[in-house]
């Protein structure tokens, strides 16, 4: 079993769309959640993290964590076609690359939003 | 201010040569971390370096390899190259290795034949 498993799509969505973009995780140390967007050609950049379990928001995206089912989602509100990139969950133990652990990565889901 | 730049953007080698990546952090920034994108394997960690010294270390071969220099410019060396290193090799870098404060080059595309 992969430590982070990630549906890789694509999914297409209509404008306006509320999108839900999830992975999973085998690892119970992952403290750290991330969600990173990666447009086409070029590297990928933070949305949002979390620290363990809850909710975050900012602005139309929510990230949920359910680290009691290793779960953890990005929810996309009133979509936009600026919003069709690939995105992806990282997560790891600790907060930094410094020391003996390190981030992992979920493959990605190319995401699409049709005007 | 400058982003993370890295050199070249595409490069064509073939198995069994060898290949050096650049990748300049943005100023200020003393960790420089690297990443190996595939379509089959996704983003994979490679290696971090602060401050010349190299602190944390993937599950890669020892054909990959890397060195910081005192200006925290970063390189990266792969030899022996296989067909299966043909990838978008990414770098990031950070003021002290938080993930949450790292920035991604557009990174360098190996195509190995």
């Amino acid at each position: 079993q992969k430590e982070v498993e990630q549906d890789p799509g694509p999914l297409s969505v209509p404008e306006g769309a509320i999108v839900s973009l999830n992975c999973t995780y085998s690892n119970s140390a992952f403290q750290y959640f991330m969600w990173y967007r990666q447009y086409s050609r070029k590297g990928p950049e933070l949305l949002m993290y979390t620290y363990s379990s809850g909710n975050k928001e900012d602005g139309r995206f929510t990230a949920q964590v359910d680290k009691s089912s290793k779960y953890i989602s990005l929810f996309i509100r009133d979509s936009q076609p600026s919003d069709s990139a690939t995105y992806l969950c990282a997560m790891s133990p600790t907060l930094s690359q410094g020391g003996s652990e390190k981030l992992v990565f979920g493959k990605g889901t190319k995401l699409t939003v049709n005007p | 201010k400058a982003g993370v730049t890295q050199t070249p953007r595409y490069l064509i080698k073939t198995r069994g040569q060898q290949v050096t990546l650049s990748c300049s952090p943005i100023s200020g920034h003393r960790s420089v971390s690297w990443y190996q994108q595939t379509p089959g394997q996704g983003l994979q960690f490679l290696f971090e370096y602060f401050s010349e010294t190299q602190r944390n270390k993937g599950n890669f071969p020892g054909r990959f390899s890397g060195r910081q220099f005192s200006n925290s410019r970063s390189e990266m060396n792969v030899s022996t190259l296989e067909l299966g290193d043909s990838a978008l090799y990414l770098c990031a870098s950070s003021r002290t290795g938080d993930n949450t404060e790292a920035f991604f080059g557009q990174g360098t595309r190996l195509t190995v034949v």
